[in-house]
């Protein structure tokens, strides 16, 4: 059971817009940052999201992040086959003395 | 650039201890935090702990009571002990650097299988 709460899978077409949501508490994403990967298939991991919405070098701004309270956002916009991954949102949490990640969501174009 | 390499044995009994280690380079590891993320087949990104500051840890309050992490300077190293290893603790091992601009870069991760 993930701390953070994401929802199983996401879908849509090419070009469309998909929103993946993450839920925590207060002692995480409520006053922390939060960040996102995405991982392609077979492959480590990849820093997609830091500090709730900001984009590494080299991210394209098709990605963004968004926070709220106790939860989280990243969208995809312009959606491209590529895309197809799995998504997962990350968090210190301040009772855990950890980081915390969701459960992961696959995304499917 | 920073480069992280995993290395350490594939295949683990159970009850034995896991050792990895993660070689750094393009980087030093008496700076920034450096974490260990594992990954069961088909399942989620667990974190297991971090070390900083040539020796300072925090831990997965799920793993502290097995777990250990240091680092070794003179090798630019740090590695990752789990002792009491069970079937569940089959998984992708990742070694990766965590700065407040997140987990970035990442290892290749090392597949540990526990079996007799």
């Amino acid at each position: 059971q993930s701390v953070l709460t994401q929802p199983p899978s996401a879908s849509g077409t090419p070009g469309q817009r998909v929103t993946i949501s993450c839920s925590g508490s207060s002692s995480n994403i409520a006053n922390n940052y939060v960040y996102w990967y995405q991982q392609l298939p077979e492959t480590a991991p990849k820093l997609l999201i830091y500090r709730n919405d900001q984009r590494p070098s080299g991210v394209p701004d098709r990605f963004s992040g968004s926070k709220s309270g106790t939860s989280a956002s990243l969208a995809i916009s312009g959606l491209r086959s590529e895309d197809e991954a799995d998504y997962y949102c990350a968090a210190w949490d301040v009772s855990l003395d950890g980081y915390v990640f969701g459960s992961g969501t696959k995304v499917t174009v | 650039q920073v480069h992280l390499q995993e290395s350490g044995p594939g295949l683990v009994k159970p009850s034995e201890t896991l050792s990895l280690t993660c070689s750094v380079s393009g980087g030093s590891v008496t700076t920034d935090y450096w974490s260990w993320v594992r990954q069961p087949a088909d399942k989620g990104l667990e974190w297991i702990g971090r070390v900083y500051n040539g020796g300072n840890t925090n831990y997965n309050p799920s793993l502290k009571s097995r777990v250990t992490l240091s680092v070794d300077t003179s090798k630019n190293q740090f590695s990752l002990k789990l002792n009491s290893v069970t079937a569940s603790d089959t998984a992708v091992y990742y070694c990766t650097r965590g700065r407040f601009e997140g987990f970035d870069p990442w290892g290749q991760g090392i597949l540990v299988t526990v079996s007799s």
